[in-house]
């Protein structure tokens, strides 16, 4: 959801484990959400989507979860690897009256050889 | 290869000297955009387009402005840049509307205006 801050949330975890990255959302209206994956110097990609007809979508070694009743999304990275540090951001679409989406501030990933 | 192209990819440039940042994607998308990113904010909205000749503002737009006379390209005009436009900038795209379709971003574009 839109929020604004100062410091960038910071998560540190060891190659191979689980990592579960967390996003707030702010409309109750909002029907499409989207995680990206921005490395440093690059622009952000597409990691995976979700619509709110569903709570739950698989990707490749990525699960996004969606609770409408508390506005929460998830993002799950099985295994991870060092390719996997980087800043996510999880996008939200206010409602498909509007015709664009708010951006989280972002979680940055570091995985520990 | 299917891309979103932003040139240049680096700039400094001095208060009050116009600049025009260039987008352009080769996959025929509908809507593009632009955004900035500084830090602790994420990314802001400028303006997108949802066809050409149809350009809408986004959540900062002050201070800039943007065309759409091709489907490729959207331009990011500054007439007159100041300091605090100082920032990391983002051209996106898509096939439809952001609301319903993920969006395809540049490399980026980094602007310092002294």
């Amino acid at each position: 959801g839109e929020s604004v801050g100062l410091h960038l949330p910071t998560l540190s975890v060891q190659e191979g484990d689980n990592s579960i990255i967390n996003c707030a959302y702010s409309n109750s209206a909002s029907d499409y959400f989207i995680w990206y994956k921005q490395e440093s110097g690059k622009g952000p990609q597409f990691i995976i989507d979700i619509r709110s007809n569903m709570d739950k979508r698989q990707g490749q070694r990525v699960t996004v979860l969606l609770n409408k009743t508390v506005k929460h999304l998830s993002l799950q990275i099985a295994a991870t690897q060092p390719g996997d540090s980087a800043v996510y951001f999880c996008a939200e679409n206010m409602g498909t009256s509007y015709d664009k989406v708010i951006f989280g501030p972002g979680t940055s990933l570091s995985v520990i050889p | 290869e299917a891309q979103v192209t932003q040139n240049p990819r680096y700039l400094i440039t001095v208060t009050g000297k116009k600049l025009t940042v260039t987008c352009s994607q080769n996959m025929n998308h509908e809507y593009m955009s632009w955004y900035r990113q500084d830090p602790g904010l994420g990314l802001r909205q400028i303006y997108y387009s949802m066809n050409v000749e149809v350009t809408d503002k986004g959540d900062v737009p002050e201070g800039y402005k943007v065309s759409r006379k091709e489907k490729r390209n959207f331009p990011l005009i500054l007439e007159s840049p100041s300091p605090n436009q100082t920032s990391l900038y983002f051209c996106a795209s898509s096939f439809s509307g952001a609301a319903f379709d993920t969006q395809y971003f540049g490399p980026g574009t980094r602007l310092t205006v002294l």
